[in-house]
């Protein structure tokens, strides 16, 4: 069953350290979501891709984050500098709806970032 | 802006007693209201989405319902596997974004 994969799945880093998450969508899904959820609260959107373009980083603190998907597949979020409220689990999902995208979205395992 | 309040946000039940989790939503012209599952410490499983009001979903135990202010998760005769948190999502006709409520802890005692 395609899945989507994510890396690492969990990372402790130092706060004002750099650090990067890693997704790989299930193959032929041209829709990208990378979210951040707190422990105790739904995810909230970070940025959303469709191929290799940005549809919406509005909620993503552009200041530390950063996200790319250079050739419409694979994607890299990274944070530099982390901060301790940084902490959290950062979910990739996929879909294949076209935007609006109103089609199910399914989720990787996740990474759990603790900073210290 | 788009709001998900569910309710109740943990629920205790007794293998076998059926009950519903509640989402409620304010949004602007909703295209979808998704429903996933999580276990802990993984990531969301998706469940159903629900396009416009007086649907319905069944998959196993479960069954969605919508209506133009809420939906409802109901769970039949659950089973300790039912065990999880369930996300409740709307993404609306002003944005993109989809929204997620902050979950139902459902825990089933056999």
């Amino acid at each position: 069953e395609a899945e989507v994969a994510q890396s690492p799945r969990y990372k402790i880093t130092e706060k004002s350290q750099a650090v990067a998450f890693w997704c790989d969508p299930i193959s032929g899904h041209a829709t990208l979501y990378w979210y951040r959820q707190i422990l105790g609260q739904g995810p909230e959107l970070l940025v959303q891709f469709q191929d290799e373009s940005v549809v919406d980083d509005s909620q993503l603190p552009k200041d530390r984050f950063s996200a790319e998907r250079l050739k419409g597949v694979d994607s890299t979020l990274k944070i530099q500098p982390a901060e301790l409220g940084d902490s959290a689990m950062y979910l990739c999902a996929s879909s294949d709806g076209t935007v609006p995208d109103d089609a199910e979205a399914f989720f990787g395992q996740g990474t759990r970032l603790t900073v210290v | 802006e788009d709001q998900v309040t569910q309710s109740p946000e943990a629920l205790r039940l007794q293998e076998g007693e059926s009950s519903s989790l509640n989402c409620s939503y304010t949004v602007s012209g909703l295209r979808g209201l998704f429903w996933y599952r999580q276990d802990p410490g993984k990531g969301p499983e998706f469940l159903f989405t629900l396009y416009s009001a007086g649907e319905e979903k069944e998959k196993e135990r479960l069954k969605a319902t919508l209506t133009k202010k809420e939906s409802f998760l109901h769970i039949t005769a659950p089973k300790p596997e039912d065990s999880a948190t369930y996300l409740c999502a709307v993404q609306g006709g002003g944005s993109y974004i989809p929204t997620f409520g902050r979950g139902t802890s459902l825990i089933v005692h056999p």
